[in-house]
């Protein structure tokens, strides 16, 4: 039973131009989500995240969406730049329940073309 | 800067040994977690622990366990490798609910394992 499942295993986008990676989830007591990247050979790096109280979350050139009637989060990336081409994992938490531990979603991997 | 660290990068063992995986944090954290990463599959928990001493079952702990016997330190132990243990395993580290109020985690680079 995959409670994260991000849709698309696989993006391309031009440099400068936006990047949208999706993430849908069931568990609607998910409080917090975060957005992992990870390169070839390494751990994943966090990036950003945002609590199930609000409905957006900015940091340069990310920013996270949340819809929890949709059950819907997206990490927007604006300009993309090569270096930004790796794997992105979404993950949730329902942070009173399950405190600690994170559910992963399957990763998109972004490219990103000069 | 979280530091996490893991004991090898890349490791290569026959079928039936026992593999030993080491990971050690630097920033005092409570909680301690074991992943394997495959591909289309995302990242799975395999154990976790909230204390030294203190171990739980994640979503696939079969073949695997796990040593807790100091705090910045988490071992996970594979018993008698076979050749589905095949993959990138990855160790995280995290304050406890109280400390933050979130459960940001924090990833070592990762052992590649392959199973021959």
């Amino acid at each position: 039973d995959q409670q994260v499942k991000q849709n698309s295993p696989s993006l391309s986008v031009q440099e400068g131009r936006i990047s949208i990676l999706n993430c849908d989830y069931t568990n609607s007591m998910f409080d917090y989500f975060l957005w992992y990247k990870k390169y070839p050979a390494e751990g994943p790096t966090f990036l950003i995240s945002i609590s199930s109280i609000k409905d957006k979350n900015e940091d340069g050139r990310f920013t996270v969406f949340l819809n929890k009637s949709a059950k819907h989060l997206s990490l927007h990336i604006v300009p993309s730049q090569p270096g930004d081409s790796a794997v992105y994992f979404c993950a949730a938490s329902d942070l009173y329940n399950q405190g600690g531990k994170l559910i992963f979603g399957q990763g998109t991997e972004l490219s990103v073309k000069p | 800067d979280v530091k996490v660290t893991q004991s090898s990068r890349y490791l290569v063992k026959r079928t039936g040994e026992k593999v030993f995986l080491e990971c050690v944090q630097d920033m005092d954290h409570e909680n301690m977690f074991w992943y394997r990463q495959d591909p289309g599959l995302g990242l799975r928990l395999i154990y976790f622990s909230y204390d030294v001493k203190m171990k739980e079952k994640g979503d696939i702990p079969e073949g695997y366990s796990v040593s807790r016997e100091k705090k910045e330190r988490f071992s996970l132990i594979l018993e008698s490798a076979s050749t589905n243990q095949t993959s990138m395993y990855l160790c995280a580290s995290s304050l406890p609910l109280g400390g933050r109020g979130t459960d940001t985690q924090y990833f070592g680079p990762g052992t590649r394992l392959t199973v021959l």
